[in-house]
């Protein structure tokens, strides 16, 4: 079955630094993978996604992420953290390939950036 | 492009009640999914539709939910005689009907069974 692991349930980082948000997969066949982010009381707004291609996956707010095939990884990144990115993080894996497309999420972490 | 809408935002209910909830696509999206998400967690997949047609069912949708979507445009999803398990947020997500499309979510309903 496919399923994502999110390891950490927070990550503490100061404003500026940069920060990672870590994400593990396990699937059969190739893996489509995204990122969302849930504001307090929100749905979820998109990040990126890693369907094929390049390794290093851009998105919105200047968030990036790698995909790692021999460690099965999808880490997500950003060069310098804002108070603002406050907020928790899913990644995410397609179902089944040929079926509904429906997500499997991970757990969630939160991140946390202080000033 | 409005986005991905949900009706109520917020509801309190009284165990045994049924609720029902609307959401409404992104316009030219053929592909409807309801997720529940309860706290500490991230969102689990309840069912799928593909225009009216339902396709999927996740074994978290007990005979007490039922979810329509009968134009193949807005969404329903209804809870019969709710228990306090039931409490939780449930999304609508929305998606064209590409391989690889993206999801987009709206706002979610936060259901509370007292």
């Amino acid at each position: 079955a496919q399923s994502v692991a999110q390891p950490e349930d927070q990550v503490n980082v100061a404003e500026g630094n940069p920060l990672t948000v870590k994400c593990t997969y396990s699937v059969s066949g190739n893996p489509y993978l995204f990122w969302y982010v849930q504001y307090p009381n929100r749905g979820l707004q998109f990040l990126l996604k890693y369907i094929t291609g390049d390794n290093l996956v851009k998105g919105s707010y200047g968030f990036e992420a790698e995909f790692n095939k021999s460690q099965t990884s999808f880490h997500l990144k950003k060069p310098s953290a804002l108070v603002s990115d406050s907020a928790l993080y899913f990644c995410a894996v397609r179902d089944r390939p040929g079926g509904y497309n429906k997500l499997i999420f991970g757990a969630g972490t939160r991140l946390a950036v202080h000033p | 492009d409005t986005g991905v809408s949900q009706d109520p935002r917020h509801k309190i209910t009284k165990r045994g009640q049924n609720v029902t909830f609307r959401c409404d696509p992104i316009s030219e999206h053929n592909r409807l999914y309801w997720y529940r998400q309860t706290l500490g967690q991230g969102p689990e997949f309840l069912t799928y539709f593909q225009n009216e047609a339902q396709l999927e069912k996740s074994r978290l949708l007990s005979d007490r939910f039922s979810a329509e979507r009968p134009k193949g445009s807005f969404s329903t999803l209804e809870i019969q005689r709710t228990e306090q398990g039931d409490s939780a947020m449930y999304l609508c997500a929305s998606s064209l009907g590409a391989p690889q499309e993206t999801q987009y979510f709206g706002p979610g309903t936060r259901l509370l069974v007292l």
